[in-house]
């Protein structure tokens, strides 16, 4: 089972931030953070991840609280494209390589 | 990054045909992983494929049925065999990255169909 916890759906006005919640109580110690999408009809895209400091590329940014029992994915100016299912996954390095995929959040950007 | 190609992008089979999904990776690669995504459902490893050895299956899937090939370092393929509706879905295939961040790299996923 998913060690995660997503909202099942978000709106975000295009242009706006987009905050992607997601809760994961029981993670360990030696578990990263990993965000993935998956836009209709194609396949997951790796997003970011991280470890316990905030993390920041050319997509998004990743904050993680610092008992880092959740974490938020922002997209800082969400535009039409960035419609998708959001996955938010936990995993260890140098263990399974398995990805455990949860339910996602459905995120709908707005014209 | 790598680049990743599946073949067929979609099919429709009729039941108790077999279909195999071919795989090509544009660099080599240590670990190749197959997933099935049902419909409105979430992704499902199915197995990891390494070169050179036996691919390693997840519970509930089997060789038999999901019989996997991994003959060199950039190329699988995932045969579905004798096939029935409750099969059709999308099968991706996926591989770790080259950095040491072990993000996966998806392909596009074949669309499977049967009637």
């Amino acid at each position: 089972d998913a060690k995660t916890t997503q909202p099942p759906s978000m709106d975000c006005a295009e242009g706006r931030a987009a905050n992607l919640p997601c809760n994961h109580s029981t993670i360990s110690g030696n578990e990263y953070v990993y965000w993935y999408r998956q836009i209709h009809s194609q396949g997951p895209q790796y997003i970011i991840h991280g470890l316990k400091n905030n993390e920041t590329n050319e997509m998004a940014s990743l904050i993680i609280t610092e008992d880092r029992k959740s974490s938020t994915l922002i997209l800082p100016h969400a535009t039409l494209r960035d419609t998708a299912v959001y996955y938010c996954i936990v995993r260890s390095q140098g263990g399974s390589e398995k990805l455990v995929f949860g339910k996602g959040t459905k995120l709908t950007v707005n014209p | 990054s790598a680049v990743i190609s599946q073949k067929p992008s979609r099919d429709i089979c009729q039941r108790g045909t077999s279909l195999t999904i071919q795989c090509q990776v544009d660099s080599q690669v240590t670990m190749m992983f197959w997933y099935r995504q049902q419909p409105g459902q979430s992704l499902t490893l199915i197995a990891t494929a390494n070169q050179g050895s036996e691919a390693t299956y997840e519970s509930g899937f089997v060789i038999d049925k999901f019989p996997i090939s991994r003959p060199n370092l950039t190329f699988s393929t995932l045969t579905v065999s004798n096939m029935s509706p409750e099969d059709s879905s999308i099968y991706l295939c996926s591989v770790r990255g080259r950095g040491h961040s072990y993000e996966q790299y998806f392909g596009p996923g074949t669309r499977l169909t049967v009637t």
